[in-house]
């Protein structure tokens, strides 16, 4: 199965923007949409951005996505402590030997 | 409120079987697509298998494909998740989820399978 990348990690100050990229291929992020999940210690994970750049009820607009060809950003600004997480980018990959979900392997966030 | 429950885990060794279930409340269960995620301890999400609203589409990861079945209860809107041949690999937490594609909106808490001899 293909893969999706994402930095193992990332970190900001509070107040600060920070960007986490996932970088996909042809059949996954090139040929369909992108969602970001938030997940907290312990927790379950969160839909944080679907289709790209919408967020769900509840989401605050501090965060956003963005795509561009076969690469997804997820954009965090006004950086809080409670932002401390673990992000994952998600998309359906229809290759021939598909299809599937892939998850990138996650982006730890820190906030210094 | 939407609610997705997990049960079925627990301690198995290798080479056995296991039937997760997930019993969902709060909407219209035939009306959604299904999946189960796993989390190996300390690592990322992977997706394991979706099904769909009717239960006519079906599809898995490979490294479970030929292992696990999943199917759907739709008169007692419940999902399951059947594990043969477990592997150690195949330790992790599962999640039930809501969704479609890779657009997962509700999820359970999860169910802990660990495969250890």
């Amino acid at each position: 199965q293909s893969v999706l990348t994402q930095p193992p990690s990332a970190s900001g100050t509070p107040g600060q923007r920070v960007t986490i990229s996932c970088s996909g291929g042809d059949s996954n992020i090139g040929s369909n949409t992108v969602n970001w999940y938030q997940q907290l210690p312990g927790m379950a994970p969160k839909l944080l951005i679907y289709t790209n750049n919408q967020r769900p009820s509840g989401v605050p607009d501090r965060f956003s996505g963005s795509k561009s060809g076969s690469s997804a950003s997820l954009a965090i600004s006004g950086l809080q402590s409670e932002d401390e997480a673990d992000y994952y980018c998600a998309a359906w990959d229809d290759s021939l030997s598909g299809p599937y979900v892939l998850f990138g392997g996650g982006t730890k966030l820190t906030v210094l | 409120e939407v609610q997705l429950v997990e049960s079925g885990g627990g301690l198995v060794k290798p080479g056995e079987s296991l039937r997760l279930t997930c019993e969902v409340s709060g909407f219209v269960f035939t009306s959604y697509s299904l999946a189960w995620v796993r989390q190996a301890p300390g690592k990322g999400l992977e997706w394991v298998s979706s099904i769909s609203s009717s239960g006519g589409y079906i599809y898995y990861a490979d490294s479970v494909k030929g292992r696990f079945t999943i199917s759907r209860d739709n008169a007692n809107n419940s999902l399951h998740l059947e594990m043969n041949s477990l592997r150690a690999e195949d330790t992790a937490q599962y999640f039930c989820t809501r969704g479609d594609y890779s657009k997962f909106l509700f999820w359970g808490q999860g169910t802990l399978v660990t495969v250890s001899s």
